[in-house]
């Protein structure tokens, strides 16, 4: 079954530090989301993007969050001057259309800790 | 605006009770999507069912079952004879079917389920 990849599974970072999250969506799909989920806490909504940009936005996702499609494959997240509260399970999901109707695939997450 | 409200922090049971996790939906959509995904203590979310609002049979899948209520806007997910490996934490979330519409998570219900 096609998968959502997410590199890396795990990454530590010093406050401050800027960080790029990888995903490689399903082939086929068109709409990219990431969600983020601070420890203990429910799973929020950061961004969708879909032809080249960005579609919605949540409050959270504010200038120091950029998302990119640098190539056909990979989609990915950047953080700017990271502070310690972006601690948190980043997710990437792709879906094929974007409402639910086909549903969403996650991948499996990437643990950011930022000391 | 959407939001789903999972009441239930935490529930304990003991291996082979019944359990019931409560989901509450609010859309002003005719037209939605409702969720269940699991994230056992790994970390990753995976899904277990996608139900449209048109769609108000319950569905059983091994001992898994979900009553869709629109009456009530609830979407209410039951395990049988409940197991350890069921213990995770369980999300319910929702997703408008109009524009490019995120899921919106519940807070999640932890299910410790105990030998």
């Amino acid at each position: 079954e096609p998968e959502v990849t997410q590199t890396p599974s795990h990454q530590v970072t010093q406050m401050g530090q800027e960080v790029i999250l990888r995903c490689v969506p399903i082939s086929n799909h068109l709409y990219f989301y990431w969600y983020r989920q601070i420890l203990g806490q429910k799973v929020e909504f950061l961004v969708s993007f879909y032809n080249n940009e960005i579609s919605e936005k949540s409050e959270i996702f504010d200038d120091q969050f950029s998302v990119e499609r640098p190539d056909g494959s990979n989609f990915t997240l950047k953080i700017r001057s990271t502070k310690l509260e972006d601690s948190a399970m980043y997710f990437c999901a792709s879906s094929e259309i974007g409402t639910g109707v086909y549903g969403y695939t996650f991948g499996s997450g990437t643990r950011l800790t930022v000391v | 605006a959407q939001k789903v409200t999972q009441a239930q922090t935490e529930i304990s049971v003991v291996e082979k009770e019944d359990v019931t996790l409560d989901c509450v939906y609010e859309t002003r959509d005719t037209t939605y999507y409702l969720f269940w995904y699991k994230q056992p203590p790994s970390g990753e979310l995976v899904f277990l069912i996608r139900r449209n609002s048109f769609d108000e049979q319950n569905e059983i899948s091994g001992r898994y079952s979900w009553n869709f209520q629109k009456s009530t806007s609830s979407f209410n997910f039951t395990i049988t004879a409940s197991q350890v490996v069921d213990s995770a934490v369980y999300f319910c979330a929702l997703s408008e079917a109009t524009g490019f519409q995120k899921l919106v998570f519940g807070t999640g219900t932890r299910l410790l389920v105990s030998p």
